[in-house]
């Protein structure tokens, strides 16, 4: 039972490269989202896809974009990376967008940018 | 602006004693409060949560106390075990809404 599986696990990009962070779910979830992790902030929302065919913005979606490729897989993008964009990212999914029910975590991605 | 704050990054406690993390939240919409345990190099874990309607839930050795008039949350965990050391994460969402708001995190460490 894989849960939310997270590709890369590690990712060092030079300022400006692009990659895209790959996330899948085998819960059948229908929502699915994008969190990263700064020292000092907690978990902040990047984007998140209440069902397939829906993505919204977060807290901090700028410098990002995704895409809900499917009911299971939510990939986020960075077109330009930027220093500030190091940081940990967490791709989570839960049943419904809404009501009482916990989010299910990956084991995130550690992006470095150079 | 943090929506949810947990003010005390660290805390130590001896192994079998009672461990309590506090999180306290500023949004009065927010009506779903839960726990999240992290350990390094892994995602957050759900732990245990509750809703506005109630003011204690407990599961197994953990309990959520929930003051509203305080906007106040705290983690009690008895007794207290080594493997229990990790990163605790207090959440917030009002349960209309999309987005889950997280505190900044308390170390705990169970000394044996």
């Amino acid at each position: 039972n894989a849960g939310v599986t997270q590709t890369p696990k590690f990712q060092v990009l030079k300022t400006g490269q692009s990659m895209t962070l790959q996330c899948a779910q085998d819960m059948n979830h229908n929502s699915m989202y994008w969190y990263r992790q700064d020292p000092g902030m907690g978990l902040r929302l990047i984007y998140y896809s209440a069902s397939e065919g829906t993505t919204d913005k977060g807290e901090v979606p700028n410098g990002y974009n995704v895409s809900r490729l499917n009911k299971r897989e939510f990939s986020l993008r960075l077109e330009s990376a930027a220093p500030s964009q190091t940081s940990v990212y967490f791709c989570a999914s839960k049943s419904t967008p809404g009501g009482y029910s916990p989010l299910h975590f990956g084991n995130g991605t550690r992006l470095t940018v150079t | 602006d943090q929506q949810v704050k947990q003010n005390s990054p660290s805390l130590s406690v001896q192994e079998g004693r009672i461990s309590i993390l506090n999180c306290d939240y500023t949004n009065s919409m927010f009506d779903y409060f839960l726990w999240y345990k992290k350990y390094p190099a892994e995602g957050p874990t759900f732990l245990i949560s509750i809703s506005s309607i109630k003011d204690k839930n407990e599961d197994g050795r953990f309990t959520v106390f929930l003051n509203k008039s305080a906007k106040h949350l705290s983690l009690h965990i008895v007794p207290s075990q080594p493997g229990d050391s990790a990163v605790y994460f207090c959440a917030a969402k009002d349960s209309g809404a999309n987005n889950l708001f997280f505190g900044t995190g308390t170390r705990l460490t169970v000394i044996p």
